[in-house]
């Protein structure tokens, strides 16, 4: 079964600085995908960013993009010039292409600092 | 389009009661998906639909939760006979019928058993 490891509770970073979240899966899969959804408080779960396993590539999206390491099973999120409106929990989730369900981690908090 | 909707937003309800809460998705998304959030926990998944095939139900946490999908639109989650443990937030997230594609999120359904 595959599963979905966010090894930090909590962070937190003073506004315009860089920050770096952690993720770490387990799968016997060689084609998946993977995501990094962010969850404000009290508001609904937004799509951050993507990554195709069978992709090179690392994902970017602005201010946002990833580290895909495959074989080391890993998947970081890099916020860069942060901004007060990043403040929200941050779930890494991995999803098997013939099931289409999402595994998600525990999340990490990430608080901006003005 | 308004996105993913859900309502009720909040329900509160006392311990035996039955409760159902509705989705309605992106209008031409065919997939959806019902996961299940307890406080300081990523989601958790609870059933999906491709149209009205329920195709996935295993994951349901007991006999007394069941799903339905009746023409392919909106769908309904009823809990029957509620416990203190249901308590939790309900998501809802549609997607088109594609390998990998993104799941849209609604703002959730909170539901308090007391």
């Amino acid at each position: 079964a595959q599963t979905v490891t966010q090894s930090q509770p909590e962070m937190s970073v003073q506004e315009a600085e860089t920050v770096t979240l952690s993720c770490t899966y387990d799968t016997s899969e060689s084609n998946y995908y993977l995501f990094w959804y962010k969850q404000p408080p009290s508001r609904q779960m937004i799509l951050v960013i993507r990554q195709e396993a069978y992709k090179q590539q690392n994902a970017t999206e602005n201010r946002f993009s990833v580290n895909f390491q495959k074989a080391a099973k890993s998947f970081s999120l890099k916020i860069s010039d942060s901004q007060l409106g990043d403040t929200a929990m941050y779930f890494c989730a991995f999803m098997k292409p013939s099931n289409y369900q999402l595994i998600w981690g525990a999340g990490t908090k990430l608080i901006i600092k003005p | 389009d308004t996105g993913v909707s859900q309502d009720p937003r909040h329900k509160i309800t006392k311990r035996g009661q039955n409760v159902t809460f509705r989705c309605d998705p992106i209008s031409e998304h065919n997939r959806l998906y019902w996961y299940r959030q307890t406080l300081g926990q990523g989601p958790e998944f609870l059933t999906y639909f491709q149209n009205e095939a329920q195709l996935e139900k295993s994951r349901l946490l007991s006999d007394r939760f069941s799903a339905e999908r009746p023409k392919g639109s909106f769908s309904t989650l009823e809990i029957q006979r509620t416990e203190q443990g249901d308590s939790a937030m309900y998501l809802c997230a549609s997607s088109l019928a594609v390998q990998g594609a993104n799941a849209f999120f609604g703002q959730g359904t909170r539901l308090t058993v007391v």
